[in-house]
């Protein structure tokens, strides 16, 4: 069983769309990142959020550490938010381990 | 904001050649650096912990003898790939962390051998 497990797994919208993306875990966490990988391989640390919600720009993130679920949400998405979004909880303790979803494939249509 | 740097971007060598990968923190000294790899279409996953000064921890299943990891400071680590094989193909990034959750990505570095 995946320690995280994100939902969906492929996601195509058009553009202006809400969406949303989920991210439900078993470890034990600290915190929680969001990131984002584009074709090129890059990662940019959206979000790093232990608790309620946190928002930057077109882009929501919340977190319940009781049930375990996290949820990234973009508002009026936009062809250039087309990118692999991957859940990555931080473990506890002092060496800031992540684990890793799968990732989120998300593209987004004009 | 914090900038990490991956050295090469890309590289291809042939089989049985060693490669180094750097990866450096631009703006803020970092205490703790990560080493992932990430093959095709499959999610990141860690190899191994590098703390300034001290031996990296290594993740099940990474051989410490073929991924040497040097931490020289605290805004450079090293990622060497002896006799590196195809099958060690893949996507090496870092992150680099201060004292909080937070971690700082580099670019990645790709890796082929032929």
């Amino acid at each position: 069983k995946n320690e995280v497990e994100q939902s969906p797994q492929n996601l195509t919208a058009q553009e202006g769309e809400f969406i949303t993306i989920n991210c439900s875990y078993s470890v034990g966490i600290s915190a929680l990142h969001w990131l984002q990988q584009h074709p090129g391989g890059g990662i940019v640390s959206l979000f790093m959020l232990s608790s309620g919600k946190k928002k930057h720009g077109r882009l929501i993130a919340t977190i319940n550490i009781q049930e375990k679920h996290s949820s990234l949400h973009i508002t009026a998405s936009h062809p250039r938010d087309s990118a692999v979004y991957i859940c990555a909880p931080v473990s506890g303790g002092s060496n800031y381990k992540l684990t890793f979803g799968k990732g989120t494939l998300l593209t987004v249509n004009p | 904001g914090a900038v990490v740097s991956q050295h090469p971007s890309r590289v291809i060598c042939k089989s049985g050649t060693s490669v180094k990968i750097e990866c450096r923190s631009l703006d803020f000294q970092a205490t703790t650096m990560f080493w992932y790899r990430q093959f095709p279409k499959q999610s990141l996953m860690l190899m191994a912990t590098s703390n300034e000064g001290s031996k990296a921890t290594y993740e099940q299943g990474v051989e410490k003898d073929k991924f040497l990891i040097n931490h020289a400071s605290l805004t450079l680590s090293t990622l060497t790939v002896t006799s590196a094989h195809p099958e060690d193909s893949s996507f090496y990034i870092c992150s680099a962390t201060v004292s909080t959750d937070t971690q700082y990505f580099g670019p990645g570095t790709r890796l082929t051998v032929l």
